[in-house]
């Protein structure tokens, strides 16, 4: 079985904050992805990164940075943390085929509340 | 730009059918997943459809139609433990478009 792992399940900082989201997969995934879940909003994509060192802009980059040094570790970060960042944000991989193998699997979330 | 809609919510009895209708205007398109979410946990890969017509998986099928931008997913003898959330997602280009969500309520 594929498994995401993320590495907080909850998070409380500060306006201003310097946040780290990390996200790990182990099944050798080409992509990895990073999105937030707002009610009424539904997933919305922040990030994506389809190899090592490289990353795209998903719908709402803005406010957030990423990193991929390894293959399976895709990190989100949050310059300098904001109210309007307070979300449930999620982490996916996927093999990088076409088809039904573009399938992505998700990490548990992390709620991160920034005060 | 991508639109996705979906039904905020459903609600149905144990035992019963529950169609979930998913339409999409998406600047491309080369599938369409649905995703089943519990509150509190990740979304979970349900079905996917890339040519018209239905995908029948147990208890679970998916239809689309790519002329009406259209899919549906139909849920049969509802369980209790299919109370949860259900994604439509479009996807092009690898990327994931995701509809809002259907909260789906059984009830007893």
């Amino acid at each position: 079985d594929v498994k995401v792992t993320q590495s907080s399940r909850y998070l409380v900082k500060r306006t201003g904050e310097k946040v780290f989201l990390e996200c790990v997969q182990d099944m050798d995934h080409e992509n990895m992805f990073w999105y937030r879940q707002d009610p009424g909003l539904g997933l919305r994509l922040i990030y994506f990164s389809y190899d090592v060192k490289m990353k795209e802009k998903g719908d709402i980059p803005e406010g957030y940075s990423v990193s991929r040094e390894k293959k399976e570790r895709f990190s989100l970060i949050l310059e300098s943390a904001s109210t309007n960042q307070t979300s449930m944000y999620l982490c996916a991989s996927s093999l990088g085929l076409a088809g039904v193998q573009e399938t992505q699997y998700f990490g548990p979330g992390t709620r991160l509340l920034v005060l | 730009g991508q639109n996705i809609d979906q039904p905020t919510e459903m609600t149905a009895t144990e035992g019963a059918i529950v169609q979930i209708n998913c339409t999409y205007q998406t600047s491309g398109f080369n599938g369409l997943f649905w995703y089943q979410q519990h509150a509190g946990e990740a979304p979970t890969f349900l079905s996917y459809n890339v040519l018209d017509g239905l995908e029948e998986k147990g208890r679970f099928s998916s239809f689309l139609s790519r002329s009406k931008g259209y899919s549906y997913l139909l849920l049969k003898e509802l369980q209790m433990k299919d109370s949860a959330s259900y994604l439509c997602a479009v996807t092009n280009d690898y990327k994931l478009s995701f509809g809002a969500g259907t909260t789906v309520t059984v009830r007893a």
